[in-house]
């Protein structure tokens, strides 16, 4: 089965670290370009970041340019998503998707994984 | 960065009728780069559309799409019970956006 599955959300303080991994399976995960996507409470989808699929490019949001870092293990079939400095802004939910070169589009999508931002 | 207005915001249909979601891009966007995704209470988001009108695998046919350039169509021809839910277009030829969301629900 395809699938991915988020891990390492929480509680962190306001200035704070975290980071984020997206485990695949069932696919080549090397193969794929992945993506980050988040969604504050009861808000819409924001894209976050995205990385090519050996790692050598990367593309952010202007909102986390500068704090968030992603990268990929393809060793591990593993995203990540550091987050450092982090804000109240940040609360959200954060998905990692799977960029399909065949449809141009995310087809696949982890269940997300909570990062709350608070004191 | 590209804008995508999607309209209406919340939309009141009852099983049978048909439904019909607006995205309207704030400047010209690749057909081949415009998704629509469904999204239910506490899941993540579905692919329904890909490339302005190709149906993603498991998609019934009463899920359409169509449009070009800055105006793009979802149309749920019958609606069933297990489609209300929001709906999101996307973009993804210049980086990458959504639209602020529609959400359908039972008159």
């Amino acid at each position: 089965e395809v699938q991915l599955v988020e891990s390492g959300g929480g509680l962190v303080q306001p200035g704070g670290s975290l980071r984020l991994s997206c485990a695949a399976s069932g696919f080549t995960f090397s193969s794929y370009w992945m993506h980050w996507v988040r969604q504050a409470p009861g808000k819409g989808l924001v894209w976050v970041s995205r990385i090519n699929s050996d790692g050598s490019s990367t593309s952010y949001a202007d909102s986390v340019k500068g704090r968030f870092t992603i990268s990929r293990d393809n060793a591990k079939n593993t995203l990540y998503l550091q987050m450092n400095s982090l804000r109240a802004e940040d609360t959200a939910v954060y998905y990692c998707a799977r960029d399909s070169d065949s449809t141009n589009a995310f087809d696949i999508w982890g269940q997300g994984t909570m990062v709350t931002v608070s004191s | 960065e590209i804008v995508l207005t999607q309209s209406p915001g919340t939309l009141s249909l009852s099983p049978g009728e048909r439904a019909t979601l607006s995205c309207r891009a704030s400047q010209s966007v690749s057909s081949s780069y415009l998704a629509w995704y469904q999204q239910k209470p506490g899941q993540a988001p579905r692919l329904l559309i890909y490339g302005a009108s190709s149906r993603a695998t498991g998609i019934p046919d009463r899920f359409s799409g169509s449009g070009s350039g800055t105006d793009f169509t979802l149309t749920i021809s019958r609606l069933e019970p297990e489609d209300f839910a929001v709906y999101y277009c996307q973009q993804y030829g210049s980086s990458c956006t959504f639209g602020q969301g529609t959400k359908l629900e039972i008159k």
